[in-house]
């Protein structure tokens, strides 16, 4: 079984600043994948950055770094120079890498507002 | 190129109605997933095929909800006898087994209210 817990409902930033937002997981697999997913209130789920278990370096994408610690079991996501188009749902997320063990376990998570 | 697709985008039912809700996945996508996301929620999983084989189903609240992908490419989610608790969006996402980053491809949903 996989668990995530995202523990901030809300987060209110200042433009320009960065934001780090809390994801932790739990899992019995030896090797597995952590996502995090932007969700406007459009609706739609945007992938953003991911971090294999066995991944030595942490994952970058842009503005969007992943901290990876694997011994805390976090996976926290950081946005740098936050914009205010950055406001959204952001979800963390997680699997496992077994062939046929393919879906995701979402965590609740952290609705960010940036504030011009 | 074309993404996930998903129809109706909105659908009101009344409780006892069946429904029926598709999904067209990116050409290609051998895995394809259904998710139900209720308000203020993550979303959670409902499914999983890989091609045309159901390889997961242990996410489907009850047996009234139904999903199938006879071709492997275009899925239906059905839910027979709508229940109030049934309202939420439905996401359909779709991966290829050849992208190393395992990410899925995530459509627009539908949004099912049962009055």
């Amino acid at each position: 079984a996989q668990k995530i817990t995202q523990t901030q409902p809300g987060m209110f930033v200042q433009e320009k600043e960065a934001v780090t937002l809390d994801c932790t997981y739990d899992t019995s697999d030896p090797s597995y994948g952590l996502f995090w997913y932007k969700q406007p209130s459009s609706g739609e789920m945007i992938f953003l950055i991911y971090q294999g278990s066995y991944d030595q370096q942490n994952a970058t994408e842009g503005r969007y770094s992943l901290n990876f610690q694997k011994a805390r079991k976090s996976a926290n996501l950081v946005i740098s120079a936050s914009q205010l188009g950055d406001s959204a749902m952001y979800f963390c997320a997680m699997r496992g890498l077994k062939v046929g063990n393919e879906k995701l376990t979402f965590g609740t998570g952290t609705r960010l507002t940036i504030i011009p | 190129g074309a993404g996930v697709s998903q129809s109706p985008r909105y659908k009101v039912a009344k409780r006892g109605q069946d429904v029926a809700l598709r999904c067209d996945p990116i050409s290609g996508h051998v895995s394809l997933f259904w998710y139900q996301q209720a308000l203020g929620q993550g979303p959670e999983f409902l499914t999983y095929f890989q091609n045309e084989a159901q390889l997961d189903k242990s996410g489907l609240p009850s047996d009234r909800f139904f999903a199938e992908r006879p071709e492997g490419s275009v899925s239906t989610l059905k839910i027979q006898r709508t229940q109030q608790e049934d309202s939420a969006v439905y996401l359909c996402a779709s991966s290829s087994i050849q992208d190393v980053s395992y990410e899925q491809y995530f459509g627009p949903g539908t949004r099912l209210t049962v009055t």
